[in-house]
């Protein structure tokens, strides 16, 4: 990965359970984005939380982060079936022209029903 | 809403063909990216474009080239293609104040 790993790299759970997912990453960011992929399909923005923020909620999802330990956590609460897909963090620096957007490495979610 | 437009869907290209692959950013959206991402892996940033100008440079081979034009849209040139090259081939366009970027549908490029 071009920035760090995700954990766990697959993740199974029934339908109705909450899945986490976590992401570390290297280098200082502004803010830290999670994408969700479908097969071969394009990646879907969901949330974007920025380095000031410790927490974040958006529906059926949470998000954290904490820049002392370069982590950022992805809990999905609720799961469905339709929630199975690659889950990406992607950290983002500011520069002076344009950003840096850069991925960790994923972690595949099933959702069973 | 407008959303980030990728063009061919899928291309099929002989060993050492070249290929063009097109992005259409959103409107008002002044940072362009390119990756490449293979089976199973995750997406590699090869480069992207701020306000026309290149602005970053990641993994992308010295046979690869692109440019974006006075229009914002983005062109990724790919030379004397590898079977390596089989990729999926995603462009994703941000606006640099609020830093969320949005992903074309990608382009599936086989290399036979």
């Amino acid at each position: 990965s071009q920035q760090g790993e995700e954990d766990p790299q697959a993740l199974s759970i029934q339908e109705g359970e909450n899945a986490t997912m976590n992401c570390s990453y290297k280098t200082s960011i502004n803010n830290l984005q999670w994408y969700r992929q479908n097969s071969g399909r394009g990646l879907v923005h969901l949330i974007l939380i920025r380095s000031n923020e410790r927490e974040k909620h958006s529906g059926r999802l949470r998000v954290t982060l904490d820049t002392s330990k370069k982590s950022s956590s992805l809990l999905i609460t609720a799961s469905r079936a339709a929630d199975t897909a690659s889950y990406f963090c992607a950290t983002v620096r500011y520069m002076e022209y344009g950003n840096k957007l850069v991925f960790g490495a994923g972690t595949i979610l099933r959702v069973k029903s | 809403a407008a959303g980030v437009i990728q063009s061919p869907r899928h291309l099929i290209k002989e060993k050492r063909e070249t290929a063009t692959l097109k992005c259409y950013p959103i409107p008002r959206h002044d940072t362009v990216y390119w990756y490449q991402q293979g089976p199973g892996q995750d997406p590699q940033f090869l480069i992207s474009f701020y306000e026309k100008m290149q602005s970053d440079k990641g993994s992308i081979p010295d046979r690869f080239s692109a440019q974006q034009f006075s229009d914002y849209h983005s062109e990724l040139n790919m030379s004397s293609l590898e079977l390596g090259d089989s990729a999926l081939y995603f462009c994703a366009s941000s606006d640099g104040v609020r830093a969320e970027a949005f992903f074309g549908q990608g382009t599936r490029l086989t290399v036979v």
